[in-house]
């Protein structure tokens, strides 16, 4: 499968602990977004990133939230003391900077990491 | 990015063509109209995009006013996979970078 790959695709964790997710991209992809999506509501932006440099953050990721693409390839995002306002999908995506001969710009998503702050 | 209306659900008869509208009367000259589908548990998806001309590809047609103030997706015929959210944006076209601002979208439901 060379589409987007999130792991895990479920977490429950206690309220306090930390939680980490990892999404490798495609692979020719240098552009990567993470995004949360709560229940009956449409994904929301939360970071973006150009090969290992983190260029724009919403206002949604706190303190609490950081973000790494160490060697611009897979990604991570971790979850410090997590409350139970974090429950949600977390989906990644990732996009390609330039098009042409059957080469999309459009950005492809992966299948998410659901986590459960109990 | 513009701000875009969509009724909350639809239905639509297997093998019938959906028609999913989408309101964006504020959009610029330079803002695109983009579609997105959500099937449950799973990422969204890509579906089409469009200017100002009527767009076509395997997924869908995206029919874009002559005022570009609305649009309508269409798939032409209807599987019971088609069920989905499906999500209208508009957003400029900045060469690549595709920070999506999604809304609440229409979720739309084949009846077999």
């Amino acid at each position: 499968d060379t589409g987007v790959s999130q792991n895990p695709r479920h977490k429950i964790t206690k309220r306090g602990q930390n939680v980490t997710f990892r999404c490798d991209p495609i692979s020719e992809h240098n552009r990567l977004y993470w995004y949360r999506q709560t229940l009956g509501q449409g994904p929301e932006f939360l970071t973006y990133f150009q090969n290992e440099a983190q260029l724009e953050k919403s206002r949604l990721l706190s303190d609490r939230f950081s973000a790494e693409r160490p060697k611009g390839s897979f990604s991570t995002l971790e979850i410090q003391r997590t409350e139970q306002g974090d429950s949600a999908m977390y989906l990644c995506a990732s996009s390609s900077p330039r098009g042409g001969e059957g080469v999309s710009t459009e950005a492809f998503f992966g299948q998410g990491t659901r986590l459960t702050v109990v | 990015d513009a701000k875009t209306t969509q009724p909350p659900s639809m239905d639509c008869a297997e093998g019938r063509a959906a028609n999913l509208p989408c309101n964006h009367s504020t959009i610029s000259g330079n803002e695109y109209v983009y579609w997105y589908r959500q099937i449950h548990s799973q990422g969204p998806q890509y579906i089409i995009h469009g200017l100002k001309n009527n767009e076509t590809n395997e997924m869908a047609s995206l029919i874009i006013t002559e005022d570009r103030k609305s649009s309508t997706l269409i798939l032409p015929h209807a599987t019971l996979r088609d069920t989905a959210v499906y999500y209208c944006i508009v957003r400029g076209h900045s060469g690549g970078y595709q920070k999506v601002t999604f809304g609440t979208g229409t979720k739309l439901q084949v009846i077999p």
